[in-house]
């Protein structure tokens, strides 16, 4: 099983409309979840961070179920410029510093 | 204010050779990491160093190496370059060595033939 799994898609979505996607991680004693995004060909850029109470950012929500072991990222009122790989990120300890990435979900919003 | 800047930013070497990356992290950034990515997939882990100490290392081979200056930028070396190197390459910087948050580069792009 792979630390940090997510679905690969494409999710084709329509303008407008809310989407949502999840990430797994494997390691229960992980102590801290980030979003990342990355656009075709860009470096990747921090979206938001995942807080245990959850966090909201404008249109978008983080969420953290550490019983599950996953993270969700919801977007509402998707707009074009929403289309981009969405990198889960997990730091497995608080001792290491290595960061695992997922391999990122492509979301494709559509007219 | 100038984010994280790397040089070249693409590069195509033949197999064998070695390769010299360079990135200047943000100003007052004293944690400087790098990070492969191959087409498809999301970074890995190479190297952190903070406060020019290597801090962290991922499952990559001693061929690859890296440093850290007084100035806090870095360099990333790799040596006898095989065809699978081909891949980008990203640094990152952040204030301490927690990771939070990571600032990147555009990257440098190597294309091994």
């Amino acid at each position: 099983r792979k630390e940090v799994e997510q679905d690969p898609g494409p999710f084709n979505v329509p303008e407008g409309a809310t989407v949502a996607f999840n990430c797994t991680y494997s390691n229960s004693a992980s102590q801290s979840f980030f979003w990342y995004r990355q656009d075709c060909r860009k470096e990747p850029k921090l979206l938001m961070s995942v807080y245990s109470s959850g966090n909201e950012d404008g249109r978008f929500t983080a969420q953290l179920n550490r019983a599950s072991q996953y993270i969700s990222l919801l977007i509402r009122d998707s707009k074009l410029s929403d289309s981009a790989t969405y990198l889960c990120v997990v730091n497995p300890l608080l001792s290491n510093y290595q960061l695992i990435w997922g391999a990122g979900t492509k979301l494709i919003i559509k007219p | 204010d100038a984010g994280v800047t790397q040089s070249p930013t693409h590069l195509i070497k033949t197999r064998g050779q070695h390769v010299t990356l360079r990135c200047s992290p943000i100003s007052g950034h004293k944690s400087v990491s790098w990070y492969q990515q191959v087409l498809g997939q999301g970074p890995q882990f190479i190297f952190q160093y903070y406060e020019k100490e290597e801090r962290g290392r991922g499952n990559f081979p001693d061929r690859f190496s890296a440093r850290q200056f007084p100035n806090y930028s870095s360099e990333l070396n790799v040596n006898a370059l095989l065809l699978g190197d081909s891949a980008l390459y990203l640094c990152a910087s952040s204030f301490g060595q927690d990771n939070s948050p990571l600032h990147f580069g555009n990257g440098t792009r190597l294309t091994v033939t």
